[in-house]
């Protein structure tokens, strides 16, 4: 099956610009999460979709960033405006119903800098 | 507040010997315990989860992890190391009674197999 997709994979951008994520998970999972993870640390979870609700938005900087998952399969996350600690990986991974959040699928990440 | 700890940066270990990545936590409650791999450019991976049964979990790539109540500890062993072993890992809690529970990742564990 094929994994989760996430695009750009890098990104470089001015402080002060906005930019956009996109992540397409595996085909079925109904669960989407965003996480950012900071160079040397673990991955810290933004925000949690179930289909296209959100369960769980409680660590998302909701001031600058945002997200959706409109139709409940892909996802944008976006930052405006971008500040210099946002420079970090940001990972998408998704989970099916059966499965719950103990087994996470993760994409390759956009790994995202701000001068 | 569920936490995890994984007290050293990098292991080293030469190729054929056996490795031991550390992983304590804190959760109220049975934990739900994860470990993923990190390799570079990759998004993560998952090895093996703990939720109930036998203290010794197998997962893929011939790693296993002991759960170990009394030292609440989970750490991650493999017999015979591989160079391609070489990569991150990350332990991770669940404690899931709450509704705003989350997976919690460690910081991570670089692990680097000599060749």
């Amino acid at each position: 099956e094929a994994g989760v997709a996430q695009s750009p994979r890098y990104k470089i951008i001015e402080k002060r610009q906005s930019v956009a994520f996109w992540c397409n998970p595996i085909s079925g999972h109904a669960t989407l999460y965003w996480y950012q993870q900071i160079l040397g640390q673990g991955p810290k979870l933004l925000i949690q979709f179930q289909n296209n609700g959100v369960v769980d938005d409680s660590q998302l900087p909701k001031d600058r960033f945002s997200a959706e998952r409109l139709k409940g399969v892909d996802s944008t996350l976006k930052i405006q405006p971008a500040k210099l600690e946002d420079s970090a990986v940001y990972l998408c991974a998704s989970s099916s119903e059966l499965a719950g959040p103990y087994e996470q699928y993760f994409g390759p990440g956009t790994r995202l800098t701000v001068t | 507040a569920q936490s995890v700890a994984q007290p050293e940066d990098q292991v080293n270990v030469a190729e054929g010997n056996p490795l031991t990545v550390k992983c304590t936590y804190s959760v109220s409650g049975n934990p739900y315990l994860f470990w993923y791999v990190q390799y570079p450019n990759r998004g993560l991976q998952f090895l093996l989860k703990y939720i109930t049964g036998d203290n010794l979990v197998k997962g893929s790539y011939g790693f296993e992890a002991e759960f170990n109540k009394s030292q609440t500890s989970f750490h991650l062993k493999k017999p015979s190391a591989l160079v391609s072993d070489s990569a991150l890992y990350f332990c991770a809690v669940y404690a899931g009674f709450n509704r705003d529970d989350k997976i919690i990742f460690g910081k991570g564990t670089r692990l680097h197999i000599l060749p």
